[in-house]
């Protein structure tokens, strides 16, 4: 059984530069979300796709973040012109939800290990 | 918008039992979730309510109150493994197009011998 996977688990780089995080949702899965995690909090919703469709994004989600998932299998999340406040936990998670769906299923959100970026 | 609240820390006796509440203040309600975060690892699905009533699960059974905006969790027979966070996550209502999960901080429960 492959859960989500995300690469890399770690990160380090100098401000400013750019950074690139990739993840593999459960094989089938359709929707796939990207969140933040700073120390002590609970994650932060970033952005979710529904297969190759960005369908929403949160305000947190700067002009510097992007996000893709071109074959609405894996994902990229970029960040450009990283900051120090950027520095955090990146999740991935994946849920599957029918075609026929109306929004009551379960649609329950699978987490990866996470991507650990320090922006020094 | 969003808001949810849970206790911040919690100590508990190995094989007691510890009740983790969660309140919520939501403008639209599709699903409450809690999941276990042990330090540095990702969160992990523990339970779901979308309708009142107790949910059980083996040692882990959660509730949820709608008119009240309230869940807890009950974690039975407590082990040292279960030294972890407990986040508490509401999804908002499918119309609004709104399918990503609010947490909260989480608990953070540390089981003694």
């Amino acid at each position: 059984d492959t859960g989500v996977s995300q690469d890399p688990r770690h990160k380090i780089t100098k401000r400013g530069q750019n950074v690139t995080f990739r993840c593999d949702p459960i094989s089938e899965h359709n929707r796939l979300y990207w969140y933040r995690q700073t120390l002590g909090q609970g994650p932060e919703f970033l952005t979710y796709f529904q297969n190759e469709a960005q369908l929403e994004k949160s305000r947190l989600l700067s002009d510097r973040f992007s996000a893709e998932r071109p074959k609405g299998s894996f994902s990229t999340l970029e960040i450009q012109r990283t900051e120090q406040g950027d520095s955090a936990m990146y999740l991935c998670a994946s849920s599957l939800v029918g075609r026929e769906s109306t929004g009551s299923s379960t649609d329950t959100q699978y987490f990866g290990p996470g991507t650990r970026l320090t922006v020094l | 918008g969003q808001n949810i609240d849970q206790p911040t820390e919690m100590t508990a006796t190995e094989g007691a039992i510890v009740q983790i509440n969660c309140t919520y203040q939501t403008s639209g309600f599709n699903g409450l979730f809690w999941y276990q975060q042990h330090a540095g690892e990702a969160p992990t699905f523990l339970s779901y309510n979308v309708l009142d009533g107790l949910e059980e699960k083996g040692r882990f059974s959660s509730f949820l109150s709608r008119s009240k905006g309230y869940s807890y969790l009950l974690l039975k027979e407590l082990q040292m493994k279960d030294s972890a966070s407990y986040l508490c996550a509401v999804r908002g209502q499918s119309h609004t197009g709104r399918r990503a999960l609010t947490f909260g901080s989480g608990t953070r429960l540390q089981v003694q011998p």
